[in-house]
C-alpha cells in the first residue's frame, strides 16, 4: 500500500508558541489530504480538508486562524497550531487518499505545557 | 451527511475464536465506500477492509471480512482465529463519491484474550 509520513510523532511545547506538523505522501502523488484529531478513547474528528494548490475547507466549529493549513506541494501538507494552548493537547493524524483507500501518518501526539 | 454507528464499546474474545464488530451507518449518497482501521495504543491507522456500496460480494482481506448488508445498511466486520496482537480499537469509516472525506463511527476496543 501507499506511505504516508507524518513527522514529528510526539512533540511538547510551551503554551503561546506555535508548533507545525507535517505529513507526506511518499509514493504517491495527493491532491487531497485530510486533518483529524482524537482525544483520548475518543474518535478521530476531521479537522479539514487540505487540497493541492487551493485554501483548506474546515469543519464546522474548527477555527481556520488558530490551525493553519498549507497544501504547497502534492506530496506535502502541513497544520499549523499557532500559539498552542494546554486544551489543543491532543492527537493529530493525517491522511491522503489514493484511488479507494485512504493511508494514515502515524500521528503526532502534541503536549501543551 | 453521512453517520457511522459502532454500538459496542468494548468486545471480548478467546484467542482462535471468531469475532464480529457491529456497524451500522446512514448516508444519502447512492455511492459510498465503508472502510474498517485497527488503531493500536501506538495510535497509527492500520487499513484492514474495503467495501465499496456496489460490489455484489462481501469484501474479504485473510482473516478479515465484511458482512456487508445493505438493506439494513449494516458493515459487520468479522475476525476470525482472533489473535493476541488484534487487540486494538476498531473503527468503521464511510466516504462518499469522490472521497471527499471519511466519517467515522465512535469504535470498538477488542480485548483478546489467552
Amino acid at each position: 500500500g501507499a506511505v504516508v509520513s507524518q513527522h514529528p510523532s510526539w512533540v511538547i511545547c510551551k503554551s503561546g508558541t506555535s508548533v507545525k506538523i507535517e505529513c507526506r505522501s511518499l509514493d504517491f502523488q495527493a491532491t487531497t489530504m485530510f486533518w483529524y484529531r482524537q482525544f483520548p478513547k475518543q474518535s478521530l474528528m476531521l479537522m479539514a480538508t487540505s487540497n493541492e494548490g487551493s485554501k483548506a475547507t474546515y469543519e464546522q466549529g474548527v477555527e481556520k486562524d488558530k490551525f493553519l493549513i498549507n497544501h504547497a506541494s502534492l506530496t506535502l501538507s502541513t497544520l499549523t497550531v499557532t500559539s498552542a494552548h494546554p486544551e489543543d493537547s491532543s492527537f493529530y493524524i493525517c491522511s491522503a487518499s489514493w484511488g479507494q483507500e485512504a493511508f494514515f501518518g502515524q500521528g503526532t501526539r502534541l503536549t501543551v505545557v | 451527511a453521512q453517520k457511522i454507528t459502532q454500538t459496542q464499546p468494548g468486545m471480548f474474545v478467546q484467542e482462535k475464536e471468531a469475532v464480529t464488530l457491529d456497524c451500522t451507518y446512514d448516508t444519502s449518497d447512492p455511492s459510498y465506500g465503508l472502510f474498517w482501521y485497527k488503531q493500536p495504543s501506538s495510535g497509527e491507522m492500520i487499513f484492514l477492509i474495503y467495501q465499496g456500496s456496489y460490489d455484489q460480494q462481501n469484501a474479504t482481506e485473510g482473516r478479515y471480512s465484511l458482512n456487508f448488508q445493505k438493506a439494513r445498511k449494516s458493515a459487520n466486520l468479522v475476525i476470525s482465529a482472533s489473535q493476541l496482537g488484534d487487540s486494538a480499537m476498531y473503527f468503521c469509516a464511510t466516504t462518499n463519491t469522490g472521497f471527499q472525506k471519511l466519517v467515522f463511527g465512535t469504535g470498538t476496543r477488542l480485548l483478546v484474550s489467552p
